[in-house]
Order: structure tokens, then sequence, then C-alpha cells
């Protein structure tokens, strides 16, 4: 079975800063997705960005960029520029690309601070 | 991406009671996903929802406790039954749209 696993609980950035959060995952297959989500406190899920396993070109969506490793298995989340609004729990996701179902699995969340 | 309203943002029970969940998709979808996201914990898979078919249950969770209806492919519910505080949490719907999954805005459930 797969596992999605984020190693930091907590990590704290300073405003215009730059951060990085970890994600690695265990999985045999050799085709699948990969996302990282935010839940601010509104607890509103919002997709962050989505990266395919078959690219190698890392995945980026304005000040939010991937580091894809496919053969360490890693994928974290580069965040630039820092803004107070980024506050919030990030999950990396992983997803099958084939099967019979579509499901996400979760990993356990960094939740993330920003300092003014 | 789909637009998913969900019921209710949140309540209050006894121990005891039942509660339902309803989600509505604004366009037509295969799966619904229902999550449970306890306090300060990660989302975990209850059920994939399929229209017409029974739902698919995963490890730990069973039908009796959370039974799940799919009457038409933009409509589901999930009930959280003979609740005790243990099931305090907030329930999220989900489906897969284009370029990722989206959210209904969840359920904060508490069980006193």
């Amino acid at each position: 079975a797969q596992t999605v696993t984020q190693s930091q609980p907590e990590m704290s950035v300073q405003e215009a800063e730059t951060v990085t959060l970890s994600c690695t995952y265990d999985t045999s297959e050799s085709d699948y997705y990969l996302f990282w989500y935010k839940q601010p406190p509104s607890r509103q899920m919002i997709l962050v960005i989505r990266q395919e396993a078959y690219k190698q070109q890392n995945a980026t969506e304005n000040r939010f960029s991937v580091n894809f490793q496919k053969a360490a298995k890693s994928f974290s989340l580069k965040i630039s520029d820092s803004q107070l609004g980024d506050a919030a729990m990030y999950f990396c996701a992983y997803r099958s690309a084939g099967g019979a179902t579509n499901k996400l699995i979760f990993g356990t969340g960094t939740l993330l601070a920003v300092q003014p | 991406s789909a637009v998913i309203s969900q019921k209710p943002s949140r309540d209050i029970c006894q121990r005891g009671t039942s509660l339902t969940i309803q989600c509505q998709v604004d366009s037509q979808v295969t799966m619904m996903f229902w999550y449970r996201q306890q306090p300060g914990q990660s989302l975990t898979l209850i059920a994939t929802a399929n229209q017409g078919s029974e739902a698919t249950y995963e490890s730990g969770f069973v039908i009796d406790k959370f039974p799940i209806s799919r009457p038409n492919l933009t409509f589901s519910t999930l009930t959280v039954s003979n609740m005790s505080p243990e099931d305090s949490s907030i329930y999220l719907c989900s489906v897969e749209r284009g370029y990722g999954y989206t959210f209904g805005s969840g359920t904060r459930l508490t069980v006193v």
C-alpha cells in the first residue's frame, strides 16, 4: 500500500522569505500523481499544485514550486516570497494513475506559520 | 473546478444519535469521496461512493456506522450513526474534477 510521510509537523517562515516543506512517499507504482493541498483555519481544502510522475519537469504555480525526485520518492514544496495568507496546514497527497479507484492518500500535514 | 455545497457546516449532537451530512455537486461526477479529519489530524478516507452501487469502505470503517447514499450523479449523503464523543471530527466530501480534487467546506461535528 502507498504511504505519504511529512516529517515536519510545524514550520515557521518570515514574511517575504522562502520556505520548503518536505514530503516523501512509498509506492511500487511507476505512474501516479502528487499534490499539495493547503487548509487554512477556514478548513477549506485548496489545491496548491499538482505533479504528474511521468513528467520530469517540476510543476510551478506562481510563488509555489515543487522539487520532484522520483527515484528518491521525494516531493517537496517551495514557497517563495511568503505572505501572511500562506499560513495554513499543508498536506501532501498521492493518487494512483491506474486502479479501480482514484482516491487520495494524505500525509500527516505541516502547519506553516508566517511571521510578519 | 466543481463546486460542492456541503451541509450542515457544524452541529453539536447527543451521543447515541445520528447525523446525516449532505453534499451537492454542481455537475455530474462518477465518484464521491468521504473523509474524516479528527482534531489536529490529517484526512482519512472513509469510503468511495459510486452512483448505482454500494459504497466501498476503507479498512476500519463499516457501513453500519457510516451508511452512505448516492441516489444520483450530483448528490451523496453520509450518516454518522450511534454517535460517541470519539466521532467528533470534521467530515468532508470530495470529487475529482479536471486538474485536481475539489472539497466541500466540511462539517464540524461535536458529540456530547
